[in-house]
């Protein structure tokens, strides 16, 4: 049972634009969502993270999004460039849980085109 | 500040054969989580330790089990290997002042059982 889905498993965008990488989860428990970038032979890194008490958090180049109704959560990196070609991972974290309990998606191929 | 550290970068092994995975934490971390990837499953967590002892499990079977020693560094071991336990295993560390519920992964441990 695949609580947390990123069902998109690949994406292109050209550099400049927008990328959004879209997540979906089930567990109504989940109260923390971080965005891990990976690259490959190195392990994921620490992207973004919300709260469940936030609908959005910026950093940078990088705005998630969380709709609680809706169970989704997005991520959109603006403008792109060729660096951000990677594997994003979603992750959700349960009330009361330990933090490190992470339940993590598939993944999203992101492809940043010159 | 060094990073994650796991070793051995790369192991094969044959079936029924045990393994010992290695991983240090960034100085100051006291939770250390092991996560597998595989293609199919993504990541999943496998168990989390904190202060030497065992603060969470994933659903994995008893051979797969681990420990945390009083310096914060852990090991993994699985035994009785199969060849569905290849994959890429990778440890994260938590805590300190970079931000409680951030993770921090090391580049993982890729195993292959034959």
């Amino acid at each position: 049972d695949q609580q947390v889905k990123q069902n998109s498993p690949s994406l292109s965008v050209q550099e400049g634009r927008i990328s959004i990488l879209n997540c979906d989860y089930t567990n109504s428990m989940f109260d923390y969502f971080l965005w891990y970038k990976k690259y490959p032979a190195e392990g994921p890194t620490f992207l973004i993270s919300i709260s469940s008490i936030k609908d959005k958090n910026e950093d940078g180049r990088f705005t998630v999004f969380l709709n609680k109704s809706a169970k989704h959560l997005s991520l959109h990196i603006v403008p792109s460039q060729p660096g951000d070609s990677a594997v994003y991972f979603c992750a959700a974290s349960e009330v009361g849980g330990t933090a490190s309990k992470l339940t993590f998606g598939t993944g999203t191929r992101l492809q940043v085109t010159l | 500040k060094a990073g994650v550290t796991q070793t051995p970068r790369y192991l094969i092994k044959t079936r029924g054969q045990q393994v010992t995975l290695s991983c240090s934490p960034i100085s100051g971390h006291r939770s250390v989580s092991w996560y597998q990837q595989t293609p199919g499953q993504g990541l999943q967590f496998l168990f989390e330790y904190f202060s030497e002892t065992q603060r969470n499990k994933g659903n994995f079977p008893g051979r797969f089990s681990g420990r945390q020693f009083s310096n914060s560094r852990s090991e993994m071991n699985v035994s009785t290997l199969e060849l569905g336990d290849s994959a890429l295993y990778l440890c994260a560390s938590r805590g300190g002042l970079s931000g409680w519920n951030e993770q921090y992964f090391g580049p993982g441990t890729r195993l292959t059982v034959t």
